[in-house]
């Protein structure tokens, strides 16, 4: 079974264009993760959804950050407009159960560099 | 911050080497995991030990859990040039918080 698959793996755009950053789930899983990690910050939680549902937005940087899950096994992190400050690798998770506490299994990540 | 800490920050050893590694944090937990983390690569789930456990073993992975300590650790025993990576705990409450990790560096 194929794991999380994330797109596109690198991505090199210039401040003030949209991003957008896409996320497969593994088939059957029910919780999706967004997360973002830098040299300064660490790995931060940014959104989680359960069945589609966005439980945990507090994460999200400010309003130029928006996910979406439009179907049970997609999600896309929109950044509009972007800034040097978004690069970043960004990371998509997901997890069998209902909830933000069992086994997480990553994806390759989006290295994204806001120039 | 619920973060905690974890130690070391880096670690070198050579192969054969056990290596150990601490995390710490502040808050009750439902359960504590711990990943690993190849440079360039998504994080992979290694152990999770729930909060009513004290230890668990994984091939050649050992964790404790101290809850009266807010403590865990990693030993990996018989370390191995491929073992060379970023190690991060996970505390569970409802979410997962991660720590800022260890990284480990297996001498051939």
């Amino acid at each position: 079974d194929a794991g999380v698959i994330q797109s596109p793996r690198h991505e090199v755009t210039e401040m003030g264009q949209e991003v957008t950053l896409r996320c497969k789930l593994i088939s059957g899983h029910n919780s999706l993760f967004w997360y973002r990690q830098t040299m300064m910050r660490g790995l931060e939680l940014l959104i989680y959804f359960n069945n589609n549902v966005p439980i945990d937005d507090s994460g999200m940087p400010e309003d130029r950050f928006s996910a979406k899950m439009p179907n049970a096994s997609f999600s896309t992190l929109k950044i509009q407009p972007s800034e040097p400050r978004d690069s970043a690798v960004y990371f998509c998770a997901s997890s069998l159960s209902s909830g933000g506490t069992d086994t997480q299994y990553f994806g390759p990540g989006t290295r994204l560099t806001v120039l | 911050s619920q973060q905690g800490e974890e130690d070391p920050q880096a670690l070198s050893i050579q192969e054969g080497e056990n290596a150990t590694m601490n995390c710490s944090y502040k808050t009750s937990i439902n359960n504590l995991q711990w990943y690993r983390q190849n440079s360039g690569r998504g994080l992979v789930h290694l152990i999770l030990i729930r909060s009513n456990e004290r230890e668990k073993h994984s091939g050649r992975l050992r964790v404790t859990l101290d809850t009266s300590k807010k403590s865990s650790s990693l030993l990996i025993t018989a370390s191995r040039a491929a073992d060379t990576a970023s190690y991060f705990c996970a505390r569970a409450t409802n979410k997962l918080i991660f720590g800022t990790g260890t990284l480990l560096a297996v001498q051939p």
